[in-house]
């Protein structure tokens, strides 16, 4: 099976920088995604790491170590649109598996 | 355009009746899923779908029966329903790394 575990919440201030962590135990790793959820709405896809190092995309960052089966991603100048829940996932064969969600509440 | 479109948006029905949740997908993807998200906002994979044939039963009672078309529709039918199966259901669809999630439909049991 798989398990996966990363913060229930974290609360930070507009225009900081967030790092939610992520490890996880599994077989038959292919890449770790993430997701962000906002109440009421569908999970949208984030990033994807394959392979070991750092992804870039915008504002968010997302990095894998797979010999420590860690990740994490980083939320930089935190904005008001960015409180959702933001869930880490370990992609085997035909399947994406979740870890519980981190709640970002930020404030002004 | 919707790239992946499930309906209905909302569903409330008695326990004990059937109900079905439509799926489609017009990313040319080979890979659908659906995915149950309870109360507490946890994700499971309920089933994986490869070109129209089932990959992945991920020990879904067998009152939930997936049916696929064909490769771009994964339609779900629900049995004697339970208040345990009040939850969001969400389709998805994949080609490689990333997966996008239909809007969800809200099931509510009473």
């Amino acid at each position: 099976g798989q398990s996966l575990e990363q913060p229930s919440e974290v609360t930070a201030v507009e225009g900081a920088i967030v790092q939610i962590n992520c490890t996880y135990q599994t077989s038959g790793f292919y890449g770790l995604s993430w997701y962000q959820q906002h109440d009421g709405g569908a999970p949208t896809f984030l990033s994807y790491n394959a392979l070991d190092g750092l992804e870039e995309t915008g504002r968010f960052s997302s990095f894998l170590s797979r010999s420590d089966s860690y990740g994490y991603l980083l939320l930089q100048e935190l904005q008001m649109k960015d409180s959702a829940s933001y869930f880490c996932a370990v992609r085997n064969d035909y399947k994406l598996s979740f870890g519980a969600g981190t709640t970002v509440t930020v404030r002004a | 355009d919707t790239a992946v479109s499930q309906t209905p948006k909302y569903l409330v029905t008695q326990m004990g009746n059937d109900k079905s949740i439509k799926c489609e997908q017009n990313l040319g993807h080979d890979t659908m899923y659906w995915y149950k998200q309870d109360s507490k906002k946890f994700l499971k994979i309920m089933f994986s779908y490869n070109n129209k044939e089932l990959i992945i039963n991920e020990t879904v009672p067998n009152r939930f029966s997936p049916k696929s078309p064909d490769k771009a529709h994964l339609n779900l039918h629900i049995n004697s329903l339970e208040l345990g199966d009040s939850a969001v259901y969400f389709c998805a669809s994949s080609e490689g790394g990333g997966y996008t999630f239909g809007s969800g439909t809200r099931l509510t049991v009473v």
